[in-house]
């Protein structure tokens, strides 16, 4: 069973405009939540993360949303350029949840910014 | 120089054989962790550890085991290696102080090849 969920497995975005990668979860004892990127032959780099306590965090170009209600969190990137190209993973953990903090991670979004 | 190395990146080698990949970080971080990547499939946890003292298995143990010699160093083998183990393997780290305890940092991954 898939607690992290990226339904779309690739998005494709011009220069200059938003990107919103998508991420589900189905554990209600997720209460930290990640993004990170990763490059081919490269290692996935962390970017952003958010807090069950919050609902925004920004950084830079990077926002990231979260709806408890829903289950859902929202990558966001603004302005996109070619260099955010990459495969785009969400992951959460669940601190007090048995889980010890463990990252279980979505399947990834690859994202292509187009010049 | 990078926090999180890997050794091999790359490796071919054929069913049966004994393989060991290596992982060692200047981080100074408690936790470490072994994932592998296969398309489609995301990150997924073999083994993890908190400690060198403490060994825990992941998602997808079987067929693999690990050694945690040090504070920082940890290592995967695969005692008989069979082809559905070709996959990236990622080695992470993580701290068990700080706010953001969840966060994990990723080596540049091993590329394995089973024939």
């Amino acid at each position: 069973d898939q607690q992290v969920k990226q339904n779309s497995p690739s998005l494709s975005v011009q220069e200059g405009r938003i990107s919103i990668l998508n991420c589900d979860y189905t554990n209600s004892m997720f209460d930290y939540f990640l993004w990170y990127k990763k490059y081919p032959a490269e290692g996935p780099t962390f970017l952003i993360s958010i807090s069950s306590i919050k609902d925004k965090n920004e950084d830079g170009r990077f926002t990231v949303f979260l709806n408890k209600s829903a289950k859902h969190l929202s990558l966001h990137i603004v302005p996109s350029q070619p260099g955010d190209s990459a495969v785009y993973f969400c992951a959460a953990s669940a601190r007090y949840g048995g889980s010890q903090g463990n990252l279980i991670f979505g399947k990834g979004t690859k994202l292509s910014v187009k010049p | 120089d990078a926090d999180v190395t890997q050794t091999p990146r790359n490796r071919i080698t054929k069913t049966g054989k004994r393989i060991m990949l290596e992982c060692s970080q200047t981080k100074g971080h408690d936790r470490m962790y072994w994932y592998r990547q296969d398309p489609g499939l995301g990150l997924r946890l073999i083994y993890y550890s908190f400690d060198v003292k403490d060994i825990n298995k992941g998602e997808i143990s079987d067929g693999y085991s690990v050694s945690r010699q040090a504070q920082a160093k940890f290592s995967l083998s695969l005692e008989s290696a069979i082809p559905n183990q070709t996959a990236l393997y990622f080695c992470a780290t993580s701290d068990l102080t700080g706010s953001h305890t969840d966060t994990q940092y990723f080596g540049p991954g091993t590329r394995l090849t089973v024939l």
